[in-house]
């Protein structure tokens, strides 16, 4: 049971590039969420999803867009990276009533 | 929105000893208080949990505590080991569920020897 997977781990861009980090489950779990995390600021959610075909924003969603086509899995898109998006990024899934687990997460540099 | 604020940030114990680390929510209608244990180059991976209908709860050496009147509540790590070295994190969330939460900035503890 692998649980929550993201790919890549680690990622370096160049200010304005574009990419994709995935994020799958395993566990069936309706629910589904990217943070970020920068130092002395705690996890931030960004977006998140209660289900396919569902999203909404979080406190921190600009510069991001997801969507959710399937139940297991749940990319963020950066359609033009910026030096303030360099963050560790996490997803989280979970059920209703249930716990969340988080991935590995993404460390991602923006340069 | 909701705001999470976490006490102290870092928190240095003598192992066997008993850590407090406290947190406050400014939202009344949070309902869902998870705490979470993050290790080095891990993600968080929650280690208790309390619901508002509940006053406390305990899992062997760990507990938590609410308060709803006052808005705050606190995770207690009895007879401190090594290995209970991390940050951790407390989060409050509205929606009673895990998949919108609030996170405070985190303590880190360091259980000495």
């Amino acid at each position: 049971n692998a649980g929550v997977t993201q790919t890549p781990k680690f990622q370096v861009l160049k200010t304005g590039q574009s990419m994709t980090l995935q994020c799958a489950q395993d566990m069936n779990h309706e629910y589904m969420s990217w943070y970020r995390q920068d130092p002395g600021m705690g996890l931030r959610l960004i977006h998140y999803s209660v289900g396919a075909g569902i999203t909404d924003q979080g406190e921190v969603p600009n510069g991001y867009n997801v969507s959710r086509s399937t139940t297991e899995d749940f990319p963020l898109r950066l359609l033009s990276a910026a030096p303030s998006q360099t963050s560790v990024y996490f997803c989280a899934s979970s059920y209703m009533g249930g716990e969340a687990f988080f991935g590995q997460g993404t460390r991602l540099t923006v340069v | 929105g909701e705001n999470v604020e976490q006490h102290p940030s870092t928190l240095s114990v003598q192992e066997g000893d008993s850590a407090v680390i406290k947190c406050t929510y400014s939202d009344s209608a949070s309902n869902y208080f998870p705490w979470y244990k993050q290790e080095l180059g891990k993600g968080p991976q929650l280690i208790i949990d309390i619901r508002s209908n509940v006053g406390e709860k305990k899992d062997q050496r760990i507990a938590v505590t609410l308060n709803k009147t006052a808005k705050h509540f606190s995770l207690h790590i009895t007879e401190t080991q090594p290995e209970d070295s991390a940050v951790y994190f407390c989060a409050a969330s509205f929606t009673g569920t895990a998949s919108k939460l609030t996170f405070g900035t985190g303590t880190r503890l360091q259980v000495t020897l």
